[in-house]
C-alpha cells in the first residue's frame, strides 16, 4: 500500500458543477497537508494548506482533513474551465522542511 | 530571478549517455528538492538539500543519479549511462523553513531516453 492514494481520474464536469477530489493516507503521523494544482507542462503551485484536522475556505475552494479517517478533501465550488489541471495532495509529519509525500494527482476538465 | 528556473527544459538523449540537469532555486531559500514525475506514477522524490545539512538521498532510485548543490544555491542533478526508465519530468522544489509556505517548483526538465 502506498503512504498517500489518489483516484487518477480524469474527471470531467460541467462548468458550475461542484467538484470534490479526495486523498486517503496510511501514515498517522502526517499533520500538514496540501494540494497542489498543475498546469499541463508547468510545474505544480501551492493552492492550499491545512494543519490537522479541519477546514479551510479560499475563495471557490475548500480543504478538509479528517484525521480519524485518513482521508483528505479539496471541493471546488462553481467550477470554471481555467480550474482545468491536474490536482495533486500532498502531506507531511514535520514542521521542518521535509520532503512532502505526493499523491499521484487527479486529472480534472471543466468543460464549458 | 521571480521562480525556480530549470535547464533545459527538454532533453533527448542516447541510452547510455550521461545528462546533466540543472535547477536554479529562489534566492534566500534554503531548502531545494528533486523529484521525478513520471506517466502514471505521480511525483517521486529523489533528493533534499537543507542548508550545510547532509543531503537526504533516500529517494534516489540507483547508484547512477546524484546530485550536488555548490554554495547553497545552485544544484544540478546527474544521471549516469541513462536508461529508457528514466525518462521523466525531473521537477526542482525550492522552499522556505516554514512548511506551510510550501514549495515552489520550477517546470521541470522533461528528460527522453532513446
Amino acid at each position: 500500500q502506498k503512504e498517500v492514494e489518489q483516484d487518477p481520474g480524469p474527471l470531467s464536469v460541467p462548468e458550475g458543477a461542484i467538484v470534490s477530489l479526495n486523498c486517503t493516507y496510511s501514515n498517522s503521523a502526517f499533520q500538514y497537508f496540501m494540494w497542489y494544482r498543475q498546469y499541463s507542462r508547468k510545474g505544480p503551485e501551492l493552492l492550499m494548506y491545512t494543519y490537522s484536522s479541519g477546514n479551510k475556505e479560499d475563495g471557490r475552494f475548500t480543504a478538509q482533513v479528517d484525521k480519524s479517517s485518513k482521508y483528505i478533501s479539496l471541493f471546488i465550488r462553481d467550477s470554471q474551465p481555467s480550474d482545468s489541471a491536474t490536482y495533486l495532495c500532498a502531506m507531511s509529519a514535520n514542521s521542518g522542511n521535509t520532503p512532502l509525500v505526493f499523491g499521484k494527482g487527479t486529472r480534472l476538465s471543466v468543460i464549458a | 530571478g521571480a521562480g525556480v528556473s530549470q535547464s533545459p527544459s527538454n532533453k533527448v538523449t542516447e541510452k547510455g549517455k550521461d545528462v546533466e540537469l540543472r535547477c536554479d532555486p529562489i534566492s534566500g531559500h534554503t531548502a531545494l528538492y528533486w523529484y521525478r514525475q513520471s506517466l502514471g506514477q505521480g511525483l517521486e522524490f529523489l533528493i533534499y538539500f537543507q542548508g550545510n545539512s547532509a543531503p537526504d538521498k533516500s529517494g534516489l532510485p540507483s547508484d547512477r543519479f546524484s546530485a550536488e548543490r555548490t554554495g547553497g544555491s545552485v544544484s544540478t542533478l546527474t544521471i549516469q549511462r541513462t536508461q529508457q526508465e528514466d525518462s521523466a519530468v525531473y521537477l526542482c522544489a525550492s522552499s522556505r523553513p516554514r512548511v506551510e509556505d510550501g514549495y515552489t517548483f520550477g517546470s521541470g526538465t522533461r528528460l527522453t531516453v532513446v
